[in-house]
């Protein structure tokens, strides 16, 4: 199977707030998880990204967490901002089938001020 | 150095006409994948194409699309006869060689801006 879900569709964070995002996998051959931003009217923009063998990745206020075991992970924005406001898009790939981006459904995110 | 560079941005077709899509990778970069997405929707792989070579088409349609990317010029994504259902954004992506990149690099799409399609 090469689906992930993702959730939830939406989400509404207060300024300063934390907003998470989860993501679930079910094959196990994806070796590279990322994580897009997409402002209406534009492409996606790689955010950061993970791959299996840690468990956990900061770039500033941005967070991932990888639970192998469990085949999920997570995306953590600390300190939430109303410029945050966008889709977010968890995806997985496999680094020996050509790379190909595997979707999440996508995430609304609204940080009200 | 300029980003993946999608035209048109939007496109108006009528039922039964031709769509021509273009992309132009990043510089130096070989590896273009193209994605649709319907409204609401998160982005589903179509075409996977290195130069002049289709890797992967699993996720295009069998009828009416066709993609390919030449020596020279930009990928192009060509959807003939259009309907109502292929209104949807289209995006392109690329990404760097093995050798240019490293091995890790070449996980990295970097997206265009897409391209609107609405069929009337």
């Amino acid at each position: 199977q090469q689906q992930v879900k993702q959730s939830p569709q939406s989400l509404i964070v207060q300024k300063g707030g934390i907003s998470i995002i989860n993501c679930a996998y079910e094959n196990t051959a994806f070796d590279y998880f990322p994580w897009y931003q997409q402002f209406p009217g534009k492409g996606p923009a790689l955010l950061i990204a993970i791959r299996p063998d840690v468990s956990e990745k900061k770039e500033g206020r941005f967070t991932i967490s990888f639970n192998k075991s469990a085949k999920q992970f997570s995306l953590h924005i600390m300190d939430s901002q109303p410029g945050d406001s966008a889709t977010y898009f968890c995806a997985a790939s496999m680094n020996n089938a050509g790379n190909m981006l595997t979707f999440g459904g996508g995430t609304r995110l609204m940080v009200k001020p | 150095n300029a980003g993946v560079m999608q035209n048109p941005r939007h496109l108006v077709r009528r039922r039964g006409q031709e769509a021509r899509l273009r992309c132009s990778p990043v510089k130096g970069h070989s590896h273009v994948y193209w994605y649709r997405q319907l409204p609401e929707e998160g982005l589903k792989f179509m075409v996977y194409l290195q130069k002049e070579n289709i890797i992967d088409e699993s996720g295009m349609p069998k009828e009416r699309f066709s993609a390919e990317f030449p020596k020279e010029g930009p990928s192009i994504l060509r959807i003939q006869q259009v309907v109502r259902g292929d209104s949807a954004a289209y995006f392109c992506a690329s990404s760097p060689d093995y050798a240019g990149g490293g091995h890790r690099a070449k996980n990295i799409q970097y997206f265009g801006a897409g391209t609107r399609l609405s069929v009337l």
